[in-house]
């Protein structure tokens, strides 16, 4: 079945990237989503990105995508204490009406 | 943005009663919504798909009588935790698909249920 795979901690200094990384198993997978929760709220999408891109870049957000390998990476640039939390990867198989497969989630600290 | 909106946000109750917990997309349709559970410091687990107009479908090893499931319109569908106890208590997540084009959902701000 599908299995999403990302490491749980991440620790960085305010002003440095930021990467968090993120495996998949469905090589089906048509859409790949990055998720953020903040403590004692709700999912917030980042963004996403279309199964048959390389590379999205959005503002400080920049999704770099190894289909052959089935990897996803998020990269934040010049990461700030505000962007402490909780990082989900999640994958879809098929466009709108189905669910999201997500992983365990990576936990991003910033130290000032 | 599309708005998905869930209600209420935080309810405590005792052990044995029900609980219902709406979710709506407020400014779009939805034909499917799904409900998600997360426990503390996990990943959401999805909980079951909810189509407007016909039965939920359920994920396996989640207990249909005691998480009902109704999708009454395409903007509403509800959760009712029948029978809580201590062990229901958690974070319940809805989300909704805003567009057959991009795949992209979208979530309630959560409802956070504690059985006492």
């Amino acid at each position: 079945g599908e299995d999403v795979e990302q490491s749980l901690f991440l620790s960085v200094r305010e002003g440095d990237s930021s990467v968090i990384n993120c495996t998949y198993t469905d090589s089906s997978s048509t859409y790949l989503y990055w998720y953020k929760q903040e403590p004692g709220a709700g999912l917030q999408l980042l963004t996403y990105i279309f199964s048959n891109m390389d590379m999205k870049q959005d503002q400080r957000l920049t999704v770099l995508l190894n289909k052959k390998d089935k990897h996803l990476s998020l990269r934040i640039a010049d990461t700030q204490t505000g962007d402490s939390a909780i990082y989900f990867c999640a994958e879809s198989i098929s466009q709108a009406g189905t669910a999201l497969i997500f992983g365990k989630g990576t936990t991003l600290s910033v130290s000032s | 943005g599309a708005v998905v909106s869930q209600h209420p946000s935080w309810v405590i109750c005792k052990s044995g009663t029900s609980v219902k917990i709406e979710c709506r997309s407020l400014d779009f349709q939805a034909t499917t919504m799904f409900w998600y559970r997360q426990f503390p410091k996990q990943s959401l687990m999805l909980m079951a798909t909810s189509n407007e107009g016909s039965k939920a479908t359920y994920e396996q090893g989640v207990e249909k009588d005691k998480f009902l499931i109704n999708h009454a319109s395409l903007t509403l569908s509800t959760l009712t935790v029948t029978s809580a106890h201590p062990e229901d208590s958690s974070f319940y997540i809805c989300s909704a698909s805003a567009s057959k084009n991009t795949g992209e959902l979208f979530f309630g701000e959560g409802s956070r249920l504690t059985v006492l």
